[in-house]
């Protein structure tokens, strides 16, 4: 089954601390692989996607992911954290399943920058 | 400016009523999606279109209908609201393409009373 895990339900960071927001996936071919962001009382915002090429890709906001087939993960990552990137973070992975072209989501992860 | 709207953002109305929670996007996009989303929990897929006179349920079983006459607007309607509707409602395009990255809407809060 196709699949997308983000094993932590909340990060807590201190600001100016790197950060990590964990995904990994379950996916037949090759992943096409996304994060979005979630403000409060807001619609999702595309932070970046992995398609193909470099492993490391770099997105909004000084957010980048890092593509690793072997652990089939896609974390995302900053390396200084604001308190304003505090929000709701979604993994995501395209069905490659059939015809089927919907995006798979992960449960969310929501991050806590603290002052 | 490209985007995709929706309206109302905020709806209060009484069980019973008969709502219908707009979307529209001006990017041309032929794809477009319903997602049925509780405060800071996940994604429900409820229903989805590939195109102008398509429209396919999703994931999950919603008594919401969507109609796709325009390309560029996605309305969905729910003939009797009642508090198990309560939710936010999102709206999300996409182009076609390799890619599939999806654009959202702001999003409707629903509350049924």
């Amino acid at each position: 089954a196709q699949s997308v895990a983000q094993p932590e339900d909340q990060v807590n960071v201190a600001e100016g601390n790197p950060l990590t927001v964990k995904c990994t996936y379950s996916v037949s071919g090759n992943p096409y692989l996304f994060w979005y962001v979630q403000y409060p009382n807001r619609g999702l915002q595309f932070l970046l996607k992995y398609i193909t090429g470099d492993n490391l890709v770099k997105g909004s906001y000084g957010f980048e992911a890092e593509f690793n087939k072997s652990q089939t993960s896609f974390h995302l990552k900053k390396p200084s954290a604001l308190v304003s990137d505090s929000a709701l973070y979604f993994c995501a992975v395209r069905c490659n399943a059939g015809n089927n072209r919907k995006l798979i989501w992960g449960l969310g992860t929501s991050l806590a920058v603290n002052p | 400016e490209a985007d995709i709207y929706q309206t109302p953002r905020y709806l209060v109305i009484g069980t019973g009523k008969k709502i219908t929670l707009e979307c529209s996007q001006t990017m041309g996009h032929d794809k477009m999606y319903w997602y049925q989303q509780d405060p800071g929990m996940e994604l429900h897929l409820i229903h989805y279109s590939y195109g102008v006179n398509s429209t396919e349920k999703g994931d999950l079983s919603s008594e919401s209908t969507v109609s796709r006459i325009r390309t560029e607007h996605f309305p969905l309607t729910l003939e009797s609201a009642r508090p198990s509707h309560t939710s936010q409602y999102l709206c999300a395009s996409s182009v076609s393409g390799a890619s599939y990255e999806q654009y959202f809407g702001p999003g409707t809060r629903l509350t049924v009373t």
